[in-house]
């Protein structure tokens, strides 16, 4: 697609229940990323995909969260049992190789409530 | 670890102003810098971005110098809009990971 398309936009969910967000990042870019916006500070690393490599999970803030990409292309990032401080933006982004010569193209995100 | 500092927001200029957000880094090795903005109801874009010390990113008449000696990416503009009120952060690349500042929020009045 012509940009990195992000769904749902916007998710209320109930404290204690499980969560999908999606990306779909632009056709051709072998790296995706997830990072996090809480209300009033900077955005957090979550988790990087780079091909068939394997991803770094090492923003991930527990066990409740996991993501996986299928086929080099969509990503679901999976929160279980949701808490309200699990509320945020849920950022996608994707780059053509290296972000660092090429930049990264975000997508409008997911902004999740627990409730 | 690496780490970006950038200034309080927010800051409020009238339209024509000259405009300086600053933007100081920590990091080990050689990581790219960027200026990313992020309009009311709109996701991040990249605005400007920078490879390597001396080298300057420039867009849309906005411009940021990578700063070696001062560890810093100051974010200038000669004349701002009513257009160019957002939210502007700089980040850092750290091997894959994006760094980022706590944002500034511009606001520009006609």
């Amino acid at each position: 697609g012509a940009g990195v398309s992000q769904s749902p936009s916007n998710k209320v969910t109930e404290k204690g229940k499980d969560v999908e967000l999606r990306c779909d990042p632009i056709s051709g870019h072998t790296a995706l990323y997830w990072y996090r916006q809480s209300l009033g500070q900077g955005l957090e690393f979550l988790i990087y995909f780079q091909g068939n490599s394997a991803p770094d999970k090492s923003g991930l803030p527990s066990d409740r969260f996991s993501a996986e990409r299928t086929g080099g292309s969509v990503s679901t990032l999976t929160i279980q049992r949701t808490q309200q401080e699990d509320s945020a933006v849920y950022l996608c982004a994707s780059s053509l190789g290296s972000g660092q010569i090429y930049g990264y193209t975000f997508g409008s995100g997911t902004r999740l409530t627990v409730v | 670890g690496d780490s970006v500092t950038q200034m309080e927001g927010p800051v409020t200029l009238s339209e024509e102003a000259f405009l300086t957000i600053n933007c100081t880094y920590t990091a080990t090795g050689y990581p790219s810098l960027f200026w990313y903005v992020q309009y009311p109801g709109e996701g991040l874009q990249l605005l400007l971005k920078a490879t390597k010390a001396d080298d300057k990113g420039s867009n849309k008449g906005f411009e940021a110098t990578y700063r070696k000696e001062t560890t810093s990416f100051h974010l200038e503009k000669g004349s701002v809009q009513v257009s160019d009120s957002a939210v502007y952060f700089c980040a850092l690349d750290s091997n894959y990971q994006l760094i980022w500042g706590a944002g500034t929020k511009l606001i520009i009045k006609p």
